[in-house]
């Protein structure tokens, strides 16, 4: 079976460009995590969707931060604009009811904010 | 305070070595503990669940003292391929949101 599979896996952009993450979850999981990870913060919970829905997005740092999940096979995390300080390595993970406390991750995308 | 805290290390251990980390959290109503391993520049995986009783899996053991808030994690008969960082996961009641520590980084010498 396919793990949870990321796009891009490296992006560069310039500051005030929008950048699009996107998730494919494992089938049948009816969770899905985003996190970001960063040297100073480490893995911090940005949104959890259960059943394509979002559950809590407190850790979604500011407006410029905005998450979906049209479908069950399929997230994104979008930043616009983007700035310096949003480099980071974003992780999607998913997991499913019964199978409490192990999350699938992703191999992350890793965002570079110049 | 976070609600995670852990001592980043690094933990310098030669091969053979007994290590332990310790992992403190702050939401006593906290329901499910965790420890994840993440290799460098890779993703975090599971390692073992933790529960109350305590549990063990081959080398490492796990335990959960929910008087003083804290789990931890030994790791017995060290490897060079232990070296990495190490995770503590905690899951709050009636919720899903996983909140990981910053992790404790082992370096196992030859």
């Amino acid at each position: 079976d396919a793990g949870v599979i990321q796009s891009p896996r490296h992006e560069v952009t310039e500051m005030g460009q929008e950048v699009t993450l996107r998730c494919k979850p494992i089938s049948g999981h009816d969770y899905l995590f985003w996190y970001r990870q960063t040297m100073m913060r480490g893995l911090e919970l940005l949104i959890y969707f259960n059943n394509n829905v979002p559950i809590d997005d407190s850790g979604m740092p500011e407006d410029r931060f905005s998450a979906k999940m049209p479908n069950a096979s399929f997230s994104t995390l979008k930043i616009q604009p983007s700035e310096p300080r949003d480099s980071a390595v974003y992780f999607c993970a998913s997991s499913y009811l019964l199978g409490v406390g192990e999350l699938f991750f992703g191999e992350g995308s890793r965002l570079t904010v110049l | 305070r976070k609600e995670v805290e852990q001592d980043p290390g690094p933990f310098n251990v030669p091969e053979g070595a007994t290590v332990a980390f310790n992992c403190t959290y702050s939401n006593s109503a906290s329901q499910s503990f965790f420890w994840y391993r993440q290799d460098c520049r890779k993703e975090p995986k599971l390692l073992m669940s933790v529960y109350s009783s305590g549990n063990e899996d081959g080398r490492f053991t796990a335990q959960l003292n929910r008087a003083s808030q804290y789990i931890s994690l030994l790791i017995r008969d060290s490897k060079l391929s232990d070296s990495a960082t190490y995770l503590c996961v905690v899951r709050g009641s009636g919720t899903y949101k996983y909140i990981f520590g910053t992790g404790t980084r082992l370096k196992v010498l030859a």
